[in-house]
């Protein structure tokens, strides 16, 4: 079946500090790939998608990279604020089927002044 | 966007009684959605698929019989928790797909708490 790893937090960083999440993934066929963000207190929301291999999304200044060959998504961003303190979701989603979504455990992010 | 809404975003009730939810999408129509529930620092396990005018499809290991689903207008979907315990106690989430069928749109959730 799918499934989706990520790497454990909580992560911590200060203000500017680059951030890397990794995320890798087992599925059938070709899978479009997703980070969803949950700020405290709020429901899921998208951050950014890949619907095919070498593809790159972007938003808010993140990015992740769908890498086919090392079946990866890892999601960065150059120079993180305190304001991106929340829960990061990888998720993937099988096209073919009920477009179950199936996500990775969540990393929370922390970011000090 | 395409939005997902739930109501309540907040109940409390007591053991025993039965807790009703909704899921709505609100500018678009959802023939399927999704029912999730997430509990304290851990991802989202899928519930249940809710199909328009069909039954629901649990996922292994959810109590059909405790976890009603009515999938009644292509609007609307609801999770009812019947005779509720307080493990029953969670943060639930529904979703609809979209119509390029990539992407999920999730509703803000619902924190039900069993006393």
């Amino acid at each position: 079946g799918d499934s989706v790893t990520q790497m454990e937090g909580p992560v911590t960083l200060s203000e500017e500090a680059f951030l890397t999440i990794n995320c890798t993934y087992t599925a059938t066929g070709y899978p479009s790939l997703f980070w969803y963000v949950q700020y405290p207190g709020e429901g899921l929301q998208l951050l950014l998608k890949a619907t095919k291999a070498d593809d790159k999304g972007s938003n808010k200044g993140f990015e992740a990279t769908y890498r086919k060959e090392t079946t990866s998504f890892h999601l960065e961003k150059g120079s993180v604020q305190v304001s991106d303190s929340a829960v990061y979701f990888c998720a993937l989603n099988s096209l073919g089927g009920y477009q179950k979504v199936t996500f990775g455990t969540g990393t929370k992010l922390q970011v000090i002044p | 966007g395409a939005v997902v809404s739930q109501h309540p975003s907040w109940v409390i009730c007591k053991s025993g009684t039965s807790v009703k939810i909704e899921c709505r999408s609100l500018d678009f129509q959802a023939t399927t959605m999704f029912w999730y529930r997430q509990f304290p620092k851990q991802s989202l396990m899928l519930m249940a698929t809710s199909n328009e005018g069909s039954k629901a499809t649990y996922e292994q290991g959810v109590e059909k019989d405790k976890f009603l689903i009515n999938h009644a207008s292509l609007t609307l979907s609801t999770l009812t928790v019947t005779s509720a315990h307080p493990e029953d106690s969670s943060f639930y989430i529904c979703s609809a797909p979209g119509d390029r069928g990539h992407e999920q749109y999730f509703g803000p959730g619902t924190r039900l708490t069993v006393t």
